[in-house]
């Protein structure tokens, strides 16, 4: 089942902060985050795995809330390069399947 | 060096076509996948192989089939296209079945069916 994003859109001046949420209604066995800008590729961000182990930036932050099957992606003094769509992407258990959620779109103006 | 490199970047054809699109990646990594991406932006998963396996073969159409030749390819045939199939196709990659592992996509073919 597709994870759901909040916000869908959020428009920042350069050097603000942004939250970007994502749930899912299934237990979580991790959840990845991308970005990707407009023509090309999604790009790796973060990966967070049950347990409390992360992979990724060490600019980007996350959190992992494994009861609630919550992730939040942190994004602080925003830069205009952070611009783009963020997705997060849900790996249940028992289903090595990564499901891709709604996405936000992220504009960064100066 | 390009990680994943996908041909051809843009495919333009008639309704009822077959085409294919080819992905190779260099990074030495057991499982490949496919992905659409729609209009809409939503990203979904077609296919994964692992070391030339099937894993995962998402509700697709028969008229895709996949191919994967050797660990370092997936390929990606499409008979009888139709106005639907127009999307943005990326391949990805990752070093390992699992989900714990991050996956590096290619540039995507934009394929439109007219």
């Amino acid at each position: 089942q597709q994870p759901v994003q909040s916000p869908q859109a959020v428009i920042l001046r350069e050097g603000e902060d942004a939250v970007i949420n994502c749930s899912s209604s299934k237990a979580l066995y991790s959840v990845h985050w991308y970005r990707q800008k407009h023509g090309e590729a999604p790009v790796f961000l973060m990966i967070l795995l049950k347990g409390g182990e992360q992979k990724g930036h060490d600019k980007i932050s996350a959190s992992f809330n494994e009861k609630k099957q919550q992730s939040s992606l942190y994004l602080t003094a925003s830069q205009l390069s952070y611009s783009g769509t963020y997705f997060c992407g849900n790996v249940n258990f028992g289903n090595e399947k990564l499901t891709f959620g709604t996405g936000t779109r992220l504009t960064i103006i100066p | 060096d390009t990680a994943v490199s996908q041909t051809p970047k843009y495919l333009v054809t008639q309704m009822g076509n077959d085409k294919s699109i080819k992905c190779e990646q260099n990074l030495g990594h057991d499982t490949m996948y496919w992905y659409k991406q729609d209009s809409k932006k939503f990203l979904k998963i077609m296919f994964s192989y692992n070391n030339k396996e099937l894993i995962i073969n998402e509700t697709v159409p028969n008229r895709f089939s996949p191919k994967s030749p050797d660990k370092a390819h997936l390929n990606l045939h499409i008979n009888s296209l139709e106005l639907g199939d127009s999307a943005v196709y990326f391949c990805a990659s990752s070093p390992t079945w699992g989900g714990g592992n991050e996956q590096f996509f290619g540039p995507g073919t934009r394929l439109t069916v007219l």
